[in-house]
């Protein structure tokens, strides 16, 4: 099956300090990923779609500037994380679709821990 | 915007007793996606259901898409302790477009 890579797994940085959180879609080219954001014991909450070769589509209330995201190429999304703050602290997830109305597959997730 | 709703939230139940999760949606929809999440994991693809009152089994579970396709259920079987996750669904309401949205989930929690 499909394969998403996301890394890295965990990361902890203090505060004020930028992080960057890779997806790669491994076996698939993917026209377009997904990053979410998840809280302990709550759903996935959608922050932003991107599509390879143009700018992110951003959910309300996410800030532009404060998570930047760039997809370089059909396997390669990027989030990072700008300035974090200790509520930035979360799960991250990316995922990647392949062909239209196809399922998306996830990567293992990266917990952000900021101190 | 479309919503998607999932009930129960949380699910206790003995080994061996039945399971089922329902979700409802705002919109009509293009198709209707079930994923799981073990605990400390990511969502896992289960399913794809797309034509209306289409009905998917995979083992002890079973995948319901209503006639409106705007709700469906997941139904499991004779619950194992293996079942233990959330479960969440996630609709896709236009054809061709990639984003879907999902529900709250269902934290499934199997007592031996």
């Amino acid at each position: 099956g499909a394969v998403v890579s996301q890394h890295p797994s965990w990361v902890i940085c203090k505060s004020g300090t930028s992080v960057k959180i890779e997806c790669r879609s491994l076996d698939f080219q993917a026209t377009t990923m997904f990053w979410y954001r998840q809280f302990p014991k709550q759903s996935l909450m959608l922050m932003a779609t991107s599509n390879e070769g143009s700018k992110a589509t951003y959910e309300q209330g996410v800030e532009k500037d404060k998570f930047l995201i760039n997809h370089a190429s059909l396997t390669l999304s990027t989030l990072t994380v700008t300035s974090a703050h200790p509520e930035d602290s979360s799960f991250y997830i990316c995922s990647a679709a392949g062909l239209l109305d196809s399922p998306l597959h996830f990567g293992n997730g990266t917990r952000l821990t900021v101190t | 915007g479309q919503q998607v709703m999932q009930i129960p939230q949380y699910q206790h139940v003995q080994e061996g007793e039945d399971f089922t999760t329902y979700c409802n949606s705002s919109t009509t929809l293009s198709n209707i996606q079930w994923y799981k999440q073990r605990p400390g994991g990511h969502p896992v693809f289960l399913i794809q259901l797309v034509k209306s009152g289409e009905v998917k089994k995979q083992k002890r579970l079973t995948f319901q898409f209503g006639e409106a396709k705007k709700n469906s259920s997941l139904h499991i079987t004779a619950t194992q302790t293996t079942d233990v996750g959330t479960y969440f669904c996630a609709g896709r309401d236009k054809r061709g477009y990639q984003k879907v949205t999902f529900g709250i989930g269902t934290k499934l929690q199997v007592i031996p």
